[in-house]
């Protein structure tokens, strides 16, 4: 069965270092990606996403993910956290055979000052 | 101004009362979805809808009922409430099918069964 899988459920990190957020799928075929931000209190909002071409995409807020075919991955990095991007985020994993999306489990980013 | 506004943002319930949780957006956009959030397991599907009066289920739609008789609107019932139906609520919409389409969320409804 498809499946994803963020295997940190909390990270801390200081403000002003760099960050990198897991995320691994289960998928026979290339997968439409997505990552997503919850801030406390909110809906879910659109950082990125990857449908096909460079496996490299930027994304807003300074985020950026790298698709990698042979690890099954597509972690989401940000060269130097600020204190506002402390949040959950999701990784999404879309596939051509259904209409739905599969959520990764979340990882919960605190920012230390 | 445009977007997806969820009704009530906290509702509290008694078990076996119904209650539907409301759902309005102003794209017109086709899809709409349900997901429950709950620790520990992400966000969960438990209706989604590719137009009017077209609904399906997701990975948990038991004890719900869903209807869209207006592209705009996608109301969500509990028939009889549960406890293990406690849970924080989000509705999305998308202009496509949401494997290659972003979702749009509301705000989300915590609902609290006691």
């Amino acid at each position: 069965a498809q499946s994803v899988t963020q295997p940190d459920i909390h990270i801390t990190v200081s403000e002003g270092a760099s960050l990198e957020l897991r995320c691994n799928y289960s998928y026979g075929a290339t997968p439409y990606l997505f990552w997503y931000v919850q801030s406390p209190g909110q809906g879910l909002q659109l950082l990125l996403k990857y449908f096909s071409g460079d496996t490299l995409v930027q994304g807003i807020k300074g985020f950026e993910a790298e698709f990698k075919r042979s690890q099954s991955s597509f972690n989401l990095r940000k060269p130097s956290v600020h204190w506002s991007d402390a949040a959950e985020y999701f990784c999404a994993v879309g596939m051509d055979s259904s209409y739905k999306l599969i959520f990764g489990s979340g990882t919960r980013l605190l920012v230390r000052p | 101004d445009a977007g997806i506004t969820q009704s009530p943002r906290y509702k509290i319930t008694e078990t076996g009362r119904q209650v539907t949780l409301m759902c309005h957006q102003t794209w017109s956009h086709s899809y709409m979805f349900w997901y429950r959030q709950d620790l520990g397991h992400g966000l969960r599907l438990i209706y989604y809808s590719a137009a009017a009066d077209i609904t399906d289920k997701g990975e948990v739609p038991d004890g719900y009922v869903v209807s869209r008789s207006k592209t705009e609107n996608f109301p969500l019932t509990l028939e009889s409430a549960t406890r293990s139906q406690t849970s924080v609520y989000f509705c999305a919409s998308s202009v496509r099918q949401p494997n290659n389409s972003p979702l749009h969320f509301g705000n989300g409804t915590r609902l609290t069964v006691t």
